[in-house]
């Protein structure tokens, strides 16, 4: 079984200061990871994804994560944020034969002017 | 292009009844998924189905069913609700197996 951790439940920046959102994994098999984003009364929105290839995946709204196996972490990130970056994020993995997304409990970004 | 709808958007129900919800995935997506998300947690796997077949079941008890119909829509159904039981329902719909799950927006279901 596979599981996921999101090291900080909250993440209190300012506007254009640069972001990183933390994602460890754990998983006995190879996996596909995901970033998703959620807004206040909405579903979810893919980000990005790594399913193979470069380990440097870049995303929708400037952000990009990086796949590092040896440490088994995909953190998010992105060099300049803004107000309406103001979210909750989940980290998932997906085991490559599997059919479940597994989600982290979620990071709540917070863009202070 | 139509995202994936579901229907109701908001619902509330009181304990021991019983409530379907209902999922159409984008077109041509094959499989539909299923997520409970509490409040304050990351959302939860329930079911998936792929050409109608039950493809994956999460640790949910036997009150939760779910089908999918010829056209790739889907039902989820709860029965002998109870108030753990309230919480943002979320149905993806993928065209493969790599993911990039496409959700809704979401049933709220509130148990009184």
């Amino acid at each position: 079984a596979q599981s996921v951790t999101q090291l900080d439940s909250q993440v209190p920046v300012f506007e254009e200061a640069p972001v990183e959102l933390r994602c460890n994994y754990s998983s006995s098999v190879s996996v596909y990871l995901f970033w998703y984003v959620q807004y206040p009364n909405q579903g979810l929105q893919l980000l990005l994804k790594y399913l193979s290839g470069s380990t440097l995946v870049k995303g929708i709204n400037g952000f990009e994560a990086e796949f590092n196996k040896s440490q088994t972490s995909f953190h998010l990130r992105k060099p300049s944020v803004h107000i309406s970056d103001t979210a909750e994020y989940f980290c998932a993995v997906k085991e490559t034969s599997g059919s479940r997304l597994t989600f982290g409990e979620g990071t709540q970004l917070t863009v202070n002017p | 292009d139509a995202g994936v709808t579901q229907s109701p958007t908001h619902l509330i129900k009181t304990r021991g009844q019983h409530v379907t919800l209902r999922c159409s995935p984008i077109s041509g997506h094959k499989s539909v998924s299923w997520y409970q998300q509490v409040l304050g947690q990351g959302p939860q796997f329930i079911f998936q189905y792929y050409e109608k077949e039950e493809r994956g079941r999460g640790n949910f008890p036997d009150r939760f069913s779910a089908r999918q119909f010829p056209n790739y829509s889907s039902e989820l159904n709860v029965n002998a609700l109870l108030l753990g039981d309230s919480a943002l329902y979320l149905c993806a719909s993928s065209s493969d197996r790599t993911g990039g799950y496409t959700f809704g927006s979401g049933t709220r279901l509130t148990v009184v």
